[in-house]
């Protein structure tokens, strides 16, 4: 049984495209995420929802719209992709009280070309 | 920005203890050390976090010093699956649970 999950798990595109990428956690959490890791490896925290409310928004363009249906879902939106948005994207989810131990998904490839 | 300072790289001979350093001098009081790992094309794994005593578990050992401005990472008996970016990360855990990465320690464990 797969704690997170992700789909897709390869996703190729045209810039300009409009894409999603959906994140499901059947760990019971009620925080759940997404990061980017870019080409140069460094992994960035770009939203969080806890029990379906926006608790991180960080400095990432509004082409990105995260929507939570449930606590146990959580999907990325992307807008009119451009070059830059590729990378890998990690969906993660927790339980946002001590340990807050995070398991993360096994990420999505976006390339835009 | 981290608020860690990590080595970029180190070598552990298979079957060997493989001990990861992490200066976090500016650690509050309320923060506490995590380590996660990432082994090549996988997302981060969890494997350790402490707050002032040592910690161990069926993974690792995470030594924290007194003035918990530093602290290392023991992998007791390293093999070659342990091959990965070891990221330590100063948090408070029920906060946001914000992780920010740095850019960690490329462990090669070696034959």
């Amino acid at each position: 049984d797969t704690a997170v999950s992700q789909t897709p798990k390869y996703l190729v595109t045209q810039m300009g495209n409009d894409k999603s990428i959906k994140c499901e956690q059947n760990l019971g959490h009620d925080t759940m995420y997404w990061y980017k890791q870019d080409s140069k490896k460094f992994l960035k925290i770009m939203f969080s929802y806890n029990n379906k409310e926006l608790i991180i928004n960080e400095t990432v363009p509004n082409r990105f719209s995260p929507k939570s249906p449930d606590k146990a879902h959580l999907n990325l939106h992307i807008n009119s992709l451009e070059l830059g948005d590729s990378a890998v994207y990690f969906c993660a989810s927790s339980q946002l009280t001590s340990p807050n131990e995070q398991f993360f998904g096994p990420g999505t490839r976006l390339t835009v070309l | 920005d981290a608020k860690t300072t990590q080595p970029p790289s180190m070598d552990c001979a298979e079957g060997r203890a493989a001990n990861l350093p992490c200066n976090h001098s500016t650690i509050s009081g309320n923060e506490y050390v995590y380590w996660y790992r990432q082994i090549h094309s996988q997302g981060p794994q969890y494997i350790i976090h402490g707050l002032k005593n040592n910690e161990t578990n069926e993974m690792a050992s995470l030594i924290i010093t007194e003035d918990r401005k530093s602290s290392t990472l023991i992998l007791p008996h390293a093999t070659l699956r342990d091959t990965a970016v070891y990221y330590c990360i100063v948090t408070t855990p029920s906060n946001t649970g914000k992780l920010i990465f740095g850019q960690g320690t490329t462990l090669q464990v070696k034959p």
